[in-house]
Parts: C-alpha cells; structure tokens; sequence
C-alpha cells in the first residue's frame, strides 16, 4: 500500500540554524500538508499546499517557516533560524482529493530538538 | 474556530473488553471526521473516515458513529485486545467554504487506551 515517507526520522540541532525536514508524499494525491505536534500536546496544523502554492497557513506558519515541492516528488519544510519552541514532532500528510470520502494519510514523522 | 475535545483522557481496561471514546466538536459545519491511531512515538494510522452526511462507519472490530447536529462522535472497540493499546485521535475537517479551505484537519487531544492481558 502506498504510504507517505518522511527523512529525517530525527533531527538534533542548535538554535538558530536552519534545518530542512523531507516528505515524499503518496505519488497520484494532489494536497500536501505539514502539521505538528509539540510533546504532550494536539497536533496543529501548520499549512497545506496545491498547485505549486499555498493554500492555507496558520498563525504558527511564520516568515520563518517557507514550504517547497522542487522536483515534482519531494515536498518539504524549512525553518529558517530555529527556536527552542519549534521542538516537536513534524508530520507530512498528504490527500488525493477534496472529496468528502477522501482520507488523509500521514507520514510517520520527524522528530526535531533544537537544543 | 473549531474545538475538539476527547474524553476519557486515558483508559485501561482488561483484554476483551468492548469499549467507547468519545470526540464531540463546537462547529457542527464540519466535511468529514477521522479517527486516527498513533502508537508512542509514531505517526497517524488513519482507521475510519465518516462523511458528514453518514451515521457511522465500521472496520473489523471498530465501528464509528456520528451526530453532526449534537457535535459528537464515537469510537467503539469490540474485544479489546493487548495490541489494540495507543492513543486513539479524532480530527474534523472544515467545509469547504468558497475555496478558503483545502483540507486541513483540526484534532482532539487524543485517548491514552491500555488494554492489559
């Protein structure tokens, strides 16, 4: 069954560097999203992607955070000059459609620190 | 702005015991609801979809209903099993209101279910 993938599984890294997390999402879906979730707390929604674009950001999607599908496969996340606050657990999703039978699958997740 | 709320926060029960989770939402307007399974440290396993215009939907021993019009949805478990063991999420999504939303999913905190042999 397809599934979406997601490198690095874990990521350390210092405060203020910029780090790039990687999603490949399933092959034929055409949305693409990246939430997150902070230890012990709900996963939030961070921005979805359609069309080469976004779509839809949060409060939490700042100018330090930009998102990018460079060669047609891969989509990912960059944070430009990490926080200690951006420490969570990453998660790529992505969906075929925006029927309302369409499920969205998830990928298994990056888990970031920045120390 | 949508609310999601899960209750019971954690749950033990013996091994083949049936049980219920329960998700209710403050925006009835809702698309659809999913109940995902996330195992310690893991990604989401989606387990169930319910359209806003169904009642409920079953896979194997899960079954999911909904009532759109009191904003609740239920997860129910038959014979409980070791491996059954995970936090258990329900996530609403948003109709789509001129375009203005494409798919994003708003989750509930999540049930901590252990089933011990």
């Amino acid at each position: 069954e397809p599934e979406v993938t997601q490198t690095p599984s874990h990521q350390v890294t210092q405060m203020g560097q910029e780090v790039i997390l990687r999603c490949v999402p399933i092959s034929n879906h055409l949305y693409f999203y990246w939430y997150r979730q902070i230890l012990g707390q709900k996963v939030e929604f961070l921005v979805s992607f359609y069309n080469n674009e976004i779509s839809e950001k949060s409060e939490i999607f700042d100018d330090q955070f930009s998102v990018e599908r460079p060669d047609g496969s891969n989509f990912t996340l960059k944070i430009r000059s990490t926080k200690l606050e951006d420490s969570a657990m990453y998660f790529c999703a992505s969906r075929r459609g925006l029927a309302p039978r369409e499920t969205q699958y998830f990928g298994p997740g990056t888990r970031l620190l920045v120390l | 702005k949508q609310e999601v709320t899960q209750i019971p926060a954690a749950l033990s029960v013996p091994e083949g015991e049936n049980l219920v989770l329960n998700c209710s939402f403050t925006d009835s307007a809702i698309y659809n609801l999913q109940w995902f399974r996330q195992d310690p440290g893991k990604g989401l396993t989606s387990l169930l979809l319910i359209q806003s215009s169904q009642r409920e939907q079953t896979s194997g021993r899960l079954n999911a209903s909904l009532d759109k019009s009191s904003g609740r949805s239920t997860l129910y478990i038959a014979a409980s099993q070791p491996g059954d063991s995970a936090t258990y999420l329900c996530a609403v999504r948003p109709p789509e209101a001129g375009g203005t939303s494409y798919g994003k999913l708003t989750f509930g905190q999540g049930t901590i279910l252990t089933v011990h042999p």
